[in-house]
């Protein structure tokens, strides 16, 4: 089945606590994505990726590092987490580096992040 | 600067048909695409529009105008299910080729 994944699903830690969340397309999509949401500030693109080795800051990337090692695997990593990075993190996907035409973004399903 | 707004909330009953407004101002526009999200879950894809006019897709139809700027998703026979947020989103050309997004209309269908 197509799809992307993300792990853990649910996280609660504590400041300070180096976390790191993990993504997987089967697809073979080149661009890939991280996205923050929070209420009244909806969806905030944190960094991008458009293929193996390329990387991208988004909006929002201060406090987040990533990597992209290998075409299915994204992984967000938060080196030293605070309070203000609770929230809903999504990964998405999309067949073309270029994001245009009517490539669609697939997303996983979000992990929840609470930093104490 | 490049935004785009949406009606925060509307309401609706089942069987009805409603609209969900976006206007948009973006630089290098790229076709505007529209996004289910259920309370918790992930976005799905609903339809993309790159050309002035509207696009029908079973209850789902989306229409666009790049000339004043705006799009509208239209979706009849209105089921419980519809409840969600509908997101609307502007593809911008350009060297980040990125999406710019829209807070999202949460809809409540009401029985």
């Amino acid at each position: 089945e197509a799809q992307v994944t993300q792990n853990p699903r649910y996280l609660i830690t504590v400041t300070g606590k180096k976390l790191t969340v993990t993504c997987s397309q089967n697809m073979n999509h080149e661009y890939m994505s991280w996205y923050r949401q929070d209420p009244g500030l909806g969806l905030r693109q944190i960094y991008y990726s458009m293929n193996v080795e390329v990387t991208d800051k988004g909006d929002v990337p201060e406090g987040y590092k990533v990597s992209r090692k290998e075409k299915r695997n994204f992984p967000l990593i938060l080196e030293s987490p605070s309070p203000n990075q609770t929230s809903l993190y999504f990964c998405a996907s999309t067949p073309s580096s270029e994001l245009a035409g009517r490539d669609e973004q697939f997303f996983g399903p979000g992990t929840r992040l609470t930093v104490l | 600067g490049q935004n785009i707004d949406q009606p925060t909330e509307m309401t609706a009953t089942e069987g009805a048909i409603v609209q969900i407004n976006c206007t948009y101002q973006t630089s290098g526009f790229n076709g505007l695409f529209w996004y289910q999200q259920h309370a918790g879950e992930a976005p799905t894809f609903l339809s993309y529009n790159v050309l002035d006019g509207l696009e029908e897709k079973g209850r789902f139809s989306s229409f666009l105008s790049r000339s004043k700027g705006y799009s509208y998703l239209l979706l009849k026979e209105l089921q419980m299910k519809d409840s969600a947020s509908y997101l609307c989103a502007a593809a911008v050309a350009g060297n980040n080729r990125k999406l710019i997004w829209g807070l999202g209309t949460s809809l409540a269908v009401n029985p």
